[in-house]
Formats: C-alpha cells, sequence, structure tokens
C-alpha cells in the first residue's frame, strides 16, 4: 500500500508569490492535516480536511488556505508568501476524523521563500 | 493549547545502549503518539500509545496518562536509530490537531 505523497518536494519561490502544495492521502484514508515545521517554531498544525470539508484550523493568517477533493487528494495554498514562510510543510493522513486515529506522514515540502 | 515537554534534548549514544526519552504534557489528553523523524524529514509513527504499554522490537512505550506522561525506550540502540524523536497529543474532538514536542534529537555513534 502506498504511503501518503506530497509533491513537489522541494519548492523555490520570492516574497509576494503564491505556491501551491499537494498531498495524496493512503489509500482509503479520508482525513487529511497539514502540518508546517520551522526550527524555531517546531511543528505546528496548520489544518485538517475531512469529507471536503475544513474540519479544524490552527492559528495561522488567512494567507494560508487549503481544500481537499472527493477522491480525498489536498491541496493547500499559500498566497503573498513572506520569509517566514520558509519551512518544512508535512501532510498527514488517517482513516477518518477522529482523536483515535494513528497519523501517517508523508515526506513533506521544503519550501524556500526568496 | 496543551504544552508539550520533552527531554533530553539532545542525546550521544554508543551503539548497543539503551536510552529512556520522556514526553511531558500539560493536560489530559485522549491521543499520544511518537514519531521519528528521520535525515530525510519524514516523520514515521512509531506508536500510538494514549495509555498503557506497546512494544514493537527494540522500541517499547508507557503512557500513563492520569500523571501526564510517556516514556519511549530504546534498547540496543543501532546507528539507524539516529534522529529527531517526537511526542504529540490530541485532545477529545478536536481530530487530529496534534501539539508536538521539541523533539529529542538522538544520535548514536557506531
Amino acid at each position: 500500500k502506498a504511503g501518503v505523497t506530497q509533491t513537489p518536494r522541494y519548492l523555490i519561490k520570492t516574497r509576494g508569490q503564491q505556491v501551491t502544495l499537494s498531498c495524496s492521502p493512503i489509500s482509503g484514508h479520508r482525513s487529511v492535516s497539514w502540518y508546517q515545521q520551522t526550527p524555531g517554531q517546531g511543528l505546528q498544525f496548520l489544518f485538517e480536511y475531512f469529507s471536503e470539508t475544513q474540519r479544524n484550523k490552527g492559528n495561522f493568517p488567512g494567507r494560508f488556505s487549503g481544500r481537499q477533493f472527493s477522491n480525498s487528494r489536498s491541496e493547500m495554498n499559500v498566497s503573498t508568501l513572506e520569509l517566514g514562510d520558509s519551512a518544512l510543510y508535512l501532510c498527514a493522513s488517517s482513516l477518518v476524523y477522529s482523536t483515535n486515529e494513528k497519523l501517517f506522514f508523508g515526506s513533506g515540502t521544503q519550501l524556500s521563500v526568496l | 493549547g496543551i504544552q508539550v515537554e520533552q527531554s533530553p534534548p539532545d542525546l550521544i549514544l554508543q551503539e548497543g545502549a539503551n536510552s529512556t526519552l520522556r514526553c511531558n504534557f500539560s493536560d489530559s489528553v485522549n491521543n499520544l503518539q511518537w514519531f521519528h523523524q528521520n535525515p530525510w524529514g519524514q516523520l514515521i509513527n512509531l506508536f500510538y500509545i494514549p495509555s498503557g504499554t506497546k512494544q514493537n522490537g527494540r522500541l517499547s512505550a508507557t503512557t500513563v496518562a492520569t500523571e501526564r506522561y510517556s516514556l519511549l525506550y530504546i534498547s540496543s540502540s543501532q546507528t539507524t536509530d539516529s534522529g529527531v524523536y517526537f511526542c504529540a497529543v490530541g485532545r477529545k474532538d478536536t481530530g487530529n490537531q496534534f501539539y508536538f514536542g521539541t523533539g529529542t534529537s538522538l544520535t548514536v555513534i557506531p
């Protein structure tokens, strides 16, 4: 069974641009959540999608948004990029939206904003 | 949110040694998981352990939810165990919104 797939693996953008990251969950998993990892702030929850609906959102500005498609694939978008958005963005999938689920992560997208 | 503290922050071991990593959390949780982040950045799920004890090969974990801590034991460490170990906790009714600790960076030297 294939794991969580994130594309692209690396991205370089300049300030003010926007970026879209993609995540395909494990087959059969319907919940997708996104996390940002930086050396200063560690791993922080961005948002979670289940059945194409955002279920939870972390403490991030509105420039960070996402969506989920009917096949459970998810995308996150960051608009008007800032230098501080440079980070490893990790996607995780689980079977359903529940606090009793095991979380499986992809390899991440390393975003560098110049 | 929930505060998650991990100790020690850094650990250097000789191959074959044993170690214990600790995770303290500030509030009641319904979910606790341990992850290993490899040098390529991927987080590998080691344990889903909201309470009790589990073992998987050379690794075992214990969570005492009433006292708000969890321990990860690594026995007979190998160089492939190197990386960062994270503890993550989640509350009831918040889906997969997890609070992560700052991690323990483990280096196993041959």
